[in-house]
């Protein structure tokens, strides 16, 4: 099983900042890694697939890179909506998994 | 628009039974891979499993394998997921989630999920 590790566990920023998230795969993946956003009592929303390509309806502040074992997602200037916690997903294999997840948390 | 919609869910002995429905509307549901996906209260996603567009094919987590079996009724645009043996690690907010199929392939990624099922195992 592919071992996702995000870090920080916690961000803590005030709106108009940029956060820096980070996905480690415990083997290489490739580029086949997705991020997600959660909001507190809501399912996951897809935001980022194949490392880089923004789903639909996702605003440009958000960016992705990557590859191979070591991934980033950049929120440039973050909006007071984006204080979520997010994951990442790899589906490079059986099984998919995720990783712990990054809680963007207000300062 | 696309809707994906849950139903079940409750509170269950250790060692019973349950099952979790799912219904879609607004796109080709017979052509969409579907998935399973949990989330133990406070907890990361765990994916659960998925089932391929004609029901025929499946792929399991190693924690649920050989206990839960996903299943789907096309006429009814449903997905099921039978869950067997429950554990109170089980315990979990269950969604259903589409595939996207970008370019008409499968991803195994999930853009489309369910508003979610809370399912509690407790004596």
């Amino acid at each position: 099983e592919i071992v996702l590790t995000q870090f920080p566990a916690t961000l803590s920023l005030s709106p108009g900042e940029r956060a820096t998230l980070s996905c480690r795969a415990s083997q290489s993946v490739d580029s086949d890694l997705a991020w997600y956003q959660q909001r507190p009592g809501q399912p996951p929303r897809l935001l980022m697939y194949d490392v880089s390509k923004r789903a639909t309806g996702i605003p440009a502040r958000f960016s992705g890179s990557g590859s191979g074992t070591d991934f980033t997602l950049t929120i440039t200037s973050l909006e007071p909506e984006d204080f979520s916690v997010y994951y990442c997903q790899h589906r490079s294999d059986w099984p998919l998994t995720f990783g712990g997840g990054t809680k963007v948390e207000r300062k | 628009q696309v809707q994906v919609v849950q139903s079940g869910g409750g509170l269950v002995k250790p060692g019973g039974s349950l099952r979790l429905s799912c219904v879609a509307s607004g796109f080709t549901f017979s052509e969409t891979y579907m998935n399973w996906i949990r989330q133990a209260p406070g907890k990361g996603l765990e994916w659960v499993g998925q089932i391929s567009s004609g029901g025929y094919v499946t792929f399991y987590g190693d924690s649920v394998k050989g206990r839960f079996t996903v299943s789907r009724d096309n006429a009814k645009n449903s997905v099921f997921l039978h869950m067997n043996g429950l554990r109170v690690d089980d315990t979990a907010v269950y969604y259903c989630a589409r595939d996207p199929h970008m370019g008409g392939l499968v991803t195994n990624y999930f853009d489309s999920w369910g508003q979610g099922a809370l399912v509690t195992v407790s004596s």
